[in-house]
């Protein structure tokens, strides 16, 4: 399976935008790219995956790389409640139903 | 919003006993999956089940484990004879579909204590 590296933490202010970045240089050309994230004491969350262009959804904006061999997960406006382990995983198109790999994730502190 | 809901959300049991944790998936979905997360570790994948069967399971899922639908709802993990390192949380998760091209929805999760 392609692997993705993530910092390990990353802090950020109330109200600013927050650009989580997520390097996934052995990806495949059928590999979507999903963002989940963990809130203290809760099941992980799906965010938001795409493929090749990016992509916005009420929740956040995934913009990948031209190479696509990185993307970042945008929080245009961070709260508080958007501190939480934030995960970037690979899933291979071509499959059918497949295990979601969480490695570490990068923990988000937002301080107010 | 549809949630998948987990019961119970804390369970404490003696070191060789039985244990049985409930999920009741999205009602619309059809694959589902049971993870867990020991405190301060990954999650990590145990089991994919569709059709009435297993589809994937990892080395962790060993004969200690199994997994049932037994009505149109609930879907459980059933752990045989628990260890102390099976104190963990265990989160059910139900897709639609297993495509990359959609997310998985999970529980709140269930704390599996082991005493």
């Amino acid at each position: 399976d392609a692997k993705t590296t993530q910092p390990n933490s990353m802090e950020s202010n109330e109200e600013e935008p927050v650009h989580l970045p997520c390097n996934h240089s052995t990806i495949s050309g059928t590999d979507y790219i999903h963002w989940y994230r963990q809130l203290p004491s809760q099941g992980p969350e799906y965010v938001i995956h795409g493929l090749t262009s990016n992509v916005n959804n009420r929740m956040a904006s995934l913009a990948i790389a031209e190479d696509r061999k990185s993307s970042t997960l945008i929080l245009h406006r961070a709260t508080l409640r958007d501190a939480a382990v934030y995960y970037c995983i690979l899933r291979d198109g071509l499959k059918g139903a497949q295990k979601l790999v969480f490695g570490q994730g990068t923990r988000l502190t937002i301080n107010p | 919003e549809p949630e998948v809901t987990q019961t119970p959300s804390h369970q404490v049991t003696q070191m060789g006993q039985e244990v049985i944790l409930r999920c009741v998936p999205i009602s619309n979905h059809l694959y589902f999956y049971w993870y867990r997360q020991i405190l301060g570790q990954k999650v990590e994948f145990l089991v994919s089940f569709y059709n009435n069967e297993i589809s994937e399971k990892s080395e962790i899922f060993d004969d200690q484990f199994s997994v049932e639908r037994p009505d149109g709802s609930n879907f459980t993990l059933k752990i045989r004879s628990t260890k102390l390192e099976d104190s963990a949380m265990y989160f059910c998760a139900s897709s639609e579909r297993p495509w990359a091209q959609e997310g998985y929805t999970f529980g709140s999760g269930t704390r599996l204590t082991v005493v």
